[in-house]
């Protein structure tokens, strides 16, 4: 079956440092890949997507490569800031487009 | 346009009782999925309705079902709550799965 594994958290950063978020995946065909991000007490909100191998989704300053060679998507951010904190999900749609299939998901926190 | 909506945010349920959870998509928006967040874990596939009919189902016994109404509006019911159904339920919407999914905040369930 289908599956998503993202490194695990939480990940402590300063602000304006350099954030990357591994994620890769195992999937038949060619998914759609996604980065979700889930601030305290809420629901889902979709950063970013790519629906084909070497597009870059981009989004508020993140932005994520879909690298078939590698079955990655790595989620990276230039200069990160408090506002950032949150939970960071890497998530796919197969071909049958039924459901996402999500990573366990990677907690950010930004400190001044 | 308005977002996705569920309701309720918060309840509180007795072993043994039954729920329903309800979730209005995205305006536009002809398919519904549910998901399921354990407290510090991704989100788990439910099910799936599109245009009224259930169109992909996770791993989940069958007291865990669900309605699509014909305004694309749906619901939730789980019966015979256990201790382990205590989660986050989100609901999403979507006009396809590559153009990406809309959550819903969630209804916090606690089951005592």
């Amino acid at each position: 079956g289908n599956s998503v594994t993202q490194m695990e958290g939480p990940v402590t950063l300063s602000e304006e440092a350099f954030l990357t978020i591994n994620c890769t995946y195992t999937a038949t065909g060619y998914p759609s890949l996604f980065w979700y991000v889930q601030y305290p007490g809420e629901g889902l909100q979709l950063l970013l997507k790519a629906t084909k191998a070497d597009d870059k989704g981009s989004n508020k300053g993140f932005e994520a490569t879909y690298r078939k060679e590698t079955t990655s998507f790595h989620l990276e951010k230039g200069s990160v800031q408090v506002s950032d904190s949150a939970v960071y999900f890497c998530a796919l749609v197969d071909n049958a487009g039924n459901m996402l299939t999500f990573g366990g998901g990677t907690r950010l926190m930004v400190k001044p | 346009e308005t977002g996705v909506t569920q309701s309720p945010t918060h309840l509180i349920k007795t072993r043994g009782q039954q729920v329903t959870l309800r979730c209005s998509s995205q305006s536009g928006h002809n398919t519904v999925s549910w998901y399921q967040q354990a407290l510090g874990q991704g989100p788990q596939f439910i099910f799936q309705y599109y245009r009224e009919e259930e169109n992909g189902r996770g791993n989940f016994p069958p007291r865990f079902s669900g309605l699509q109404f014909p305004n694309y509006s749906s619901e939730l019911n789980v019966n015979a709550l256990e201790l382990d159904d205590s989660a986050l339920y989100l609901c999403a919407s979507s006009l396809s799965s590559n153009y990406g999914y809309t959550f819903g905040s969630g209804t916090r369930l606690t089951v005592v």
